[in-house]
C-alpha cells in the first residue's frame, strides 16, 4: 500500500503559468519529498522537507509541509516545457521505508 | 547521470521463468532500494539493504529475493514470473548514513513477461 497520495492525478497548464499538486499521507514521517520522473526514466531527487519544517524553496519551486493535517504541496512556479513530467511526494518513517504515492503527471502546452 | 547502473535495462522472458537485475550504486553510497513499478500499483517499495544487510523490507512477494554483497552492489533475483510480474523495476542508493537523505535512481529494468 502507499504511504502518500498525490492531487490531482494529472494536470495540465500553459508554459509560464503555476503548478500546484498536494500530497496527503497517513502516518507520522521523519522528511517528506518530492521527486522528479520524465516518461520511463529513473526518478530525480528535487526537493527534501524535515518533518520541523512548513516551507522550503529551491529556485522556482515551492514545497509546503503541514504535519497536523498531515499534507504536503508542490509548487512550480513560472513552469517551462522541460517541467512537462510525473511528480511523486515520497515520505521516510522511522522505520526508514521511502513511499511513493501515485504520482502527479504535468502537462505544460507551449 | 544519476551514478546508480543497472542491468539489464530490457528483459523479456516467459511465465514460470527466473531472473536476475542488478543494481550498483553511487560510488560510497551504502544504501540500496528496490522499488517496482507498474501502471496498476504505482511504485512500491520492496526492499533496503544498508551495507550488505537488510533493513527494511516493503512489498516483496516471497518468489522475489534480493541481496547486497561485499563490493555493495545488489541484485533482485525474481522467480516463477507471473504475467503480473511485467513492471519497471528500480534501483535506488543513498549513503544510508542518515534518514534525511534523498535517494538516486537508476534507470531502471524493463521486464516484460510474456
Amino acid at each position: 500500500s502507499q504511504q502518500g497520495e498525490e492531487d490531482p492525478q494529472a494536470l495540465s497548464i500553459q508554459e509560464g503559468e503555476n503548478a500546484t499538486m498536494n500530497c496527503s499521507y497517513k502516518t507520522s514521517i521523519n522528511n517528506l519529498q518530492w521527486y522528479r520522473q520524465n516518461s520511463g526514466r529513473g526518478l530525480v531527487h528535487l526537493i527534501l522537507i524535515r518533518s520541523n519544517e512548513r516551507e522550503k524553496h529551491s529556485g522556482r519551486l515551492r514545497v509546503t509541509l503541514d504535519t497536523s493535517k498531515k499534507s504536503s504541496s508542490l509548487l512550480i512556479t513560472a513552469s517551462r516545457a522541460a517541467d512537462t513530467a510525473s511528480y511523486f511526494c515520497a515520505t521516510r518513517s522511522n522505520d526508514y521505508k521511502l513511499s511513493f504515492g501515485a504520482g502527479t503527471t504535468v502537462t505544460v502546452r507551449a | 547521470d544519476s551514478g546508480v547502473t543497472q542491468t539489464p535495462k530490457h528483459l523479456i522472458t516467459a511465465t514460470g521463468q527466473r531472473v536476475t537485475l542488478r543494481c550498483s550504486p553511487r560510488s560510497g553510497d551504502l544504501s540500496v532500494y528496490w522499488y517496482q513499478q507498474s501502471l496498476d500499483q504505482g511504485l512500491q517499495f520492496l526492499i533496503q539493504y544498508y551495507n550488505g544487510e537488510e533493513r527494511a523490507k516493503g512489498n516483496i512477494l516471497e518468489r522475489f529475493s534480493a541481496q547486497q554483497f561485499p563490493d555493495l552492489h545488489s541484485e533482485l533475483n525474481l522467480s516463477s514470473l507471473e504475467l503480473g510480474d511485467s513492471a519497471l523495476y528500480f534501483c535506488a542508493s543513498s549513503a544510508g548514513r542518515v534518514t534525511n537523505e534523498k535517494l538516486f535512481f537508476g534507470s531502471g529494468t524493463q521486464l516484460s513477461v510474456l
